[in-house]
């Protein structure tokens, strides 16, 4: 069975574009959950979904958004890009929310943002 | 919030020494898990840790959980040079996760 994909898997881009990443979750998984993690350290939270709704946000601006769709796939955009926001964009999906459930992890998408 | 500290953030050690990860956070945190970061790769998921007093093992990992001290270790027995890597912790339903343990296995 496929794991958590996630594309594109390399994007550059340039301050104050806009940028979407996309994850697509095991197949039975409800949850989709997004992390930034910049070089050298833990991944952050950014947002959370279950069942197309959102479920928990991170400390991150309203540039950054989500949604997930009826298939349990997700996006996740960035308006506005500033060079800080170059990191590794983490996906991971989950079967359910708040149960202390497995996180699978995709592989994530490396934004670079000149 | 939550904040969740690893010591140490970096640790070179021996094959075949024993060696523990320590994992403190600050406030109450149902669960406690624990993942692996191989250099340019995703996390992998080691421990789900779901109450006081857990402990799980797999291979040479072993991870537990002490919700009264606020405390979790990750102790590793033998140690190899295959567990080079980063491991993490992090707590709480959003998930926060400390800076790291970043472990060097000498041969």
């Amino acid at each position: 069975d496929a794991g958590v994909t996630q594309s594109p898997t390399h994007l550059i881009k340039t301050r104050g574009q806009h940028v979407t990443l996309r994850c697509s979750p095991i197949s039975g998984h409800k949850s989709v959950s997004w992390y930034q993690q910049v070089l050298g350290q833990g991944p952050q939270f950014i947002f959370q979904y279950y069942e197309k709704e959102e479920r928990g946000r991170g400390n991150f601006p309203d540039r950054f958004s989500a949604r997930q769709f009826p298939n349990y796939s997700s996006e996740l955009n960035v308006n506005a890009l500033l060079l800080g926001d170059s990191a590794l964009y983490l996906c991971a999906s989950s079967l359910g929310w708040g149960q202390g459930e497995t996180q699978y992890f995709g592989p994530g998408t490396r934004l670079l943002v000149l | 919030e939550l904040k969740v500290e690893q010591n140490p953030l970096f640790l070179s050690m021996q094959e075949g020494k024993n060696y523990t990860i320590y994992c403190n956070y600050s406030t109450t945190s149902d669960r406690l898990y624990w993942y692996r970061q191989d250099p340019g790769k995703s996390l992998e998921s080691l421990f789900v840790l779901l109450s006081n007093g857990a402990v799980k093992q797999e291979g040479r990992l072993m991870a537990s959980l002490d919700t009264k001290a606020r405390l979790s270790t990750l102790h590793i027995t033998a140690a190899v040079h295959d567990l080079s890597a980063t491991y993490f912790c992090a707590g709480d339903d959003k998930i926060i996760f400390g800076k790291g343990t970043r472990l060097h296995i000498l041969p």
